[in-house]
């Protein structure tokens, strides 16, 4: 059975205090590996697409890596307004419902 | 500005009451997905739609009815045969990779 698994379910920092969230998954045949970001209430944000090992992507203060077993997403020097839940998805075919999403990390940077 | 439109925001439904979820795009987009998120769990996928007239159930279809008449629009019924309908609901499109997914601002239903 796919799974996806994020780590840690909840993380706290202090503004400026780097750090990365992890997303392990176990596939059999990877398509795709995607992040997004989902604030309070709303939907998720798409943010990065990773397709094979050794694949880096920036974005401001996030940056996104992965290895044949999991993925980071790391945040250096985060800000308050980095606070947000942040979801991993895999893609394990073509169709859409190939698309197995993790339970999510909880982010709060404290000024 | 181009993007999806959820509606309500909120819903309360009583039980044995059917009730539709609207979703609507303007991004152009052939394909559109529902997801739901419940507190613990990652979305999982209710119905997808890659074009108009034709769609296909997701993991949890169950108790779920959708249609696709026109490109931009893609309703969710929840019936009252779903038997745990209280949830957030999400709406999606995409063009291309289905992991690169816009969404909606979801619709927060609750069963009273």
């Amino acid at each position: 059975e796919d799974q996806v698994t994020q780590s840690p379910e909840a993380l706290r920092l202090q503004e400026g205090e780097s750090s990365s969230l992890n997303c392990s998954y176990t596939v059999s045949g990877l398509r795709g590996l995607f992040w997004y970001r989902q604030d309070p209430g709303k939907g998720p944000e798409f943010l990065f697409t990773l397709y094979s090992a050794g694949e880096e992507k920036e974005k401001e203060r996030l940056k996104a890596t992965i290895t044949k077993k999991e993925s980071f997403l790391h945040i250096t020097a985060p800000k308050p307004e980095d606070s947000a839940t942040y979801l991993c998805a895999v893609q394990v075919g073509w169709r859409a419902d190939g698309l197995t999403f993790g339970k999510g990390t909880h982010l709060i940077i404290q000024p | 500005d181009g993007g999806i439109t959820q509606s309500p925001k909120y819903l309360f439904r009583k039980e044995g009451q059917n009730v539709t979820l609207s979703c609507e795009q303007n991004l152009n987009h052939d394909a559109m997905y529902w997801y739901r998120q419940d507190p613990g769990q990652g979305l999982r996928l209710i119905y997808y739609s890659q074009i108009v007239n034709d769609f296909q159930k997701g993991d949890i279809a169950e108790g779920y009815s959708v249609s696709r008449e026109k490109k931009e629009s893609f309703p969710l019924t929840v019936t009252s045969a779903q038997k745990n309908p209280t949830a957030f609901y999400l709406c999606a499109s995409s063009v291309g990779t289905v992991g690169e997914a816009f969404f909606g601002q979801g619709t927060r239903l609750t069963v009273v």
